[in-house]
């Protein structure tokens, strides 16, 4: 069956440092990878997009990869702050335009 | 203000009577989306729907309903609720490029639905 993993379920680091995000899939030849931020009790919000021909996509301190022989994205956000605490989402999207979500690592940055 | 609205934010209803819950978009997208979220189990997508009049099932479509008749609307119907249904329920808009939905979903803020 179609399946995406994040490999943990919370994560925490002190500020500052590099926070990685892992989201692995199986089943899927997806077109393109989403990754959302979502705060306790509100809806997701779109974060960064990176195509199946896409190695690598910045923007300011967040950083994604997408290797499709390893069928796995990488999250990263450097120099955490507190603000960056929150839960991160990982979707595919396939070829029929379904979407598929990834259960979630919640993130803690420690001041 | 570019925004996707649902409305209830909070329901509470009895096993087997009728709902509504509404969706609405002001971005002219073409593609829209209805989620359950539950712990352990993340956001799953029930149905979807590219276009007026074009609506295809998700991941767990049972026990729902869906109809696009506008473009800016997208109600999920669940026609006799039962407590597995309890969820927090999420609609979101995307827009539809020539390749697909390729780019964010704006998502409602979210129905929080409890079925006793």
């Amino acid at each position: 069956s179609q399946k995406i993993e994040q490999n943990s379920e919370a994560l925490n680091i002190q500020e500052g440092k590099t926070a990685t995000l892992t989201c692995n899939y199986t089943n899927y030849s997806p077109a393109y990878l989403q990754w959302y931020r979502q705060d306790p009790g509100r809806g997701p919000v779109f974060l960064l997009l990176i195509r199946e021909n896409e190695k690598e996509k910045r923007k300011e301190r967040l950083k994604v990869t997408f290797d499709t022989t390893l069928k796995q994205s990488l999250f990263h956000i450097t120099a955490s702050q507190p603000a960056d605490s929150a839960t991160y989402l990982c979707a595919l999207v396939t070829g029929t335009y379904k979407y598929i979500f990834g259960t979630g690592t919640r993130l803690k940055v420690l001041a | 203000e570019a925004q996707v609205t649902q409305n209830p934010r909070y329901l509470i209803t009895v096993t087997g009577k009728k709902l509504t819950v509404t969706c609405s978009q002001n971005m002219n997208h073409e593609y829209m989306s209805w989620y359950r979220q539950d712990p352990g189990l993340g956001l799953r997508q029930i149905y979807y729907s590219m276009n007026v009049e074009v609506t295809d099932k998700g991941d767990v479509p049972e026990g729902y309903k869906v109809s696009r008749k506008e473009k800016r609307n997208f109600p999920l119907i669940l026609e006799s609720p039962s407590p597995n249904q309890t969820s927090l329920y999420f609609c979101a808009s995307t827009p539809l490029k020539p390749t697909g939905p390729n780019t964010e979903a704006f998502f409602g803020q979210g129905t929080r639905l409890t079925v006793v």
